[in-house]
C-alpha cells in the first residue's frame, strides 16, 4: 500500500517544550528506523525497531530522546526538554527482515524547529 | 567505527555528460555499502546496494556503482545524466542492513 508517512510534516516549538514524532512504516515492514538529518549533514542513525522492541538504541544523543514502538506498528519518538540543537529533520524509515536482503524505505521527515 | 567520506560537496555536470559521484568508506570487514538520493521534499530513496558479489552493481534510474575493496571506495555513475537526476546522493555503509552510517552528502546540479 502506501509509503511510510510521517506526523507532523512541520512542527515549530519553544526550547524546553515537549515534543513527539509519528511514524506509519509501510504495513506488514517488522523494522523500524529512525534518523536525524541536520543542515548540510548525511542522516544520522538513532534508533532501530525489531517488531516492539528496540534492537538497538545506541543513537539516541541523550536520555532526552526516547522512542516507542507499543503494538509493533507506529513508532513515536519522543523528545523532552527541547534544546534549539534539536533542530532538524527527523526521518522514519522501514523494511522487512528477509534473509539479510532488507531494504530501508524512508518518509518524509519532520522538520523540527526549536526556538 | 565505520565512516563514509564524500569528498565532492557539489558537483555541476551539463545534461547528457557522464557522471562519477566519489565514496570512500572505513569499515574493519566486508561493508555493506548503499547510493541512496533524496530530492526535495521528498524521502530517501535507493539507488543500489552491495553486499557481496559481484563487485559491478546496478541499480535504478540507469546508475552503476562499483566496489573496490583496494581503494575502500564504492564511487556512484551513470553514462549520461538527465536533468531529473538533478539531487543530492548519500553514500552509506554498514555492518548489515541495520545500523547504517551515511556520508553528508553530494549535491549534483544539471545544467542544460
Amino acid at each position: 500500500g502506501a509509503g511510510v508517512s510521517q506526523t507532523p510534516s512541520n512542527k515549530v516549538t519553544e526550547k524546553g517544550k515537549y515534543v513527539e514524532l509519528r511514524c506509519d512504516p509501510i504495513s506488514g515492514h517488522t523494522a523500524l528506523y529512525w534518523y536525524r538529518q541536520s543542515l548540510g549533514q548525511g542522516p544520522e542513525f538513532l534508533i532501530y525497531f525489531q517488531g516492539t522492541g528496540a534492537a538497538d538504541d545506541s543513537g539516541l544523543p541523550n536520555d532526552r530522546f526516547f522512542a516507542v514502538r507499543p503494538e509493533g506498528s507506529v513508532s513515536t519518538l519522543k523528545i523532552q526538554r527541547t534544546e534549539r540543537g534539536d533542530s532538524a529533520v527527523y526521518l522514519c524509515a522501514s523494511s522487512l527482515i528477509a534473509g539479510g536482503q532488507e531494504t530501508q524505505y524512508f518518509g518524509p521527515g519532520t522538520r523540527l524547529l526549536v526556538l | 567505527a565505520q565512516s563514509v567520506t564524500q569528498p565532492d560537496i557539489h558537483i555541476t555536470v551539463s545534461e547528457g555528460a557522464s557522471l562519477e559521484l566519489r565514496c570512500n568508506y572505513s569499515y574493519g570487514a566486508t561493508p555493506y555499502l548503499f547510493w541512496y538520493v533524496q530530492s526535495p521534499g521528498q524521502g530517501l530513496q535507493l539507488l543500489l546496494k552491495y553486499f557481496s558479489g559481484d563487485t559491478l552493481v546496478q541499480g535504478i534510474k540507469g546508475f552503476e556503482a562499483e566496489f573496490k575493496r583496494s581503494q575502500s571506495s564504492f564511487n556512484l555513475r551513470k553514462p549520461s545524466v538527465h536533468w531529473s537526476d538533478a539531487a543530492e546522493y548519500f553514500c552509506a555503509v554498514g555492518a548489515g542492513y541495520q545500523k547504517v552510517t551515511f556520508g553528508t552528502g553530494t549535491k549534483l546540479q544539471v545544467i542544460p
